[in-house]
């Protein structure tokens, strides 16, 4: 069973720019979470999206976006992209809607804004 | 604000000696708790988890847990630790129906041959 996949892997951007970034969860997981990590501030939840709508949402500025697709794969832009967005960015699929399960993370996308 | 503790941010052991890394969450309700494990170069993934039940919670390669409700703790421990131990570790906290998952700064542990 394949895992999670993230692409792509590494991107370097310049600031005021915009990224998205691509996650593929584990087939027949229907719920997807977005994670960034710094080293200052761990891992900080961004959104969950579950069945194509936000489900929940962090703590972040609305340049940070995302969506799902009826394939369950998800997308997360950055607009406006500031030096602070540098980070890896950490996708993490899980099998059911309700209640909580295991939460299946993917490689991470390594994004730094010059 | 939900936060989590991890007391340690940098442990060094030797091959056989004891583990226990802290963990310490700020809510008073139901909570739901895991520790996660990032092997270098690989991708995180889940030593154990608490959602109910037996407070002393067993996972993979000999790591267990212990939930104390009342010290909002839920430490991790192994007995003997092993060079292939080295890693960072994290923990997490689910509180309520809260779906998002609050986790700790981490752990890296590195194990001396």
């Amino acid at each position: 069973k394949a895992g999670v996949t993230q692409t792509p892997r590494y991107l370097i951007k310049t600031r005021g720019q915009q990224v998205t970034l691509s996650c593929s969860p584990i087939s027949g997981h229907r719920s997807v979470s977005w994670y960034q990590q710094t080293p200052g501030q761990g891992l900080q939840f961004l959104f969950e999206y579950f069945s194509e709508t936000q489900r929940n949402k962090g703590n972040f500025p609305g340049r940070f976006s995302g969506r799902q697709f009826s394939n369950s794969r998800s997308e997360m832009n950055v607009s406006t992209l500031e030096l602070g967005d540098s980070a890896l960015y950490l996708c993490a699929s899980e099998v059911a809607g309700t209640g909580y399960n295991e939460q299946f993370f993917g490689p991470g996308t390594r994004l730094t804004v010059l | 604000a939900q936060s989590v503790s991890q007391h340690n941010h940098h442990v060094i052991l030797s091959e056989a000696a004891s583990l226990e890394l802290g963990c310490n969450y700020s809510y008073g309700g139901t909570v739901n708790l895991f520790w996660y494990v990032q092997y270098p170069g690989q991708h995180l993934q889940l030593l154990l988890k608490y959602f109910s039940g037996d407070p002393l919670v067993k996972g993979i390669k000999g790591f267990e847990a212990e939930f104390i409700k009342s010290k909002f703790s839920f430490n991790l421990r192994k007995p003997s630790v092993q060079w292939s131990d080295t890693a960072e570790y994290f923990c997490a906290v689910n509180a309520g129906n809260n779906r998002k998952l609050i986790w700790g700064l981490g752990t890296s542990l590195a194990v001396n041959p």
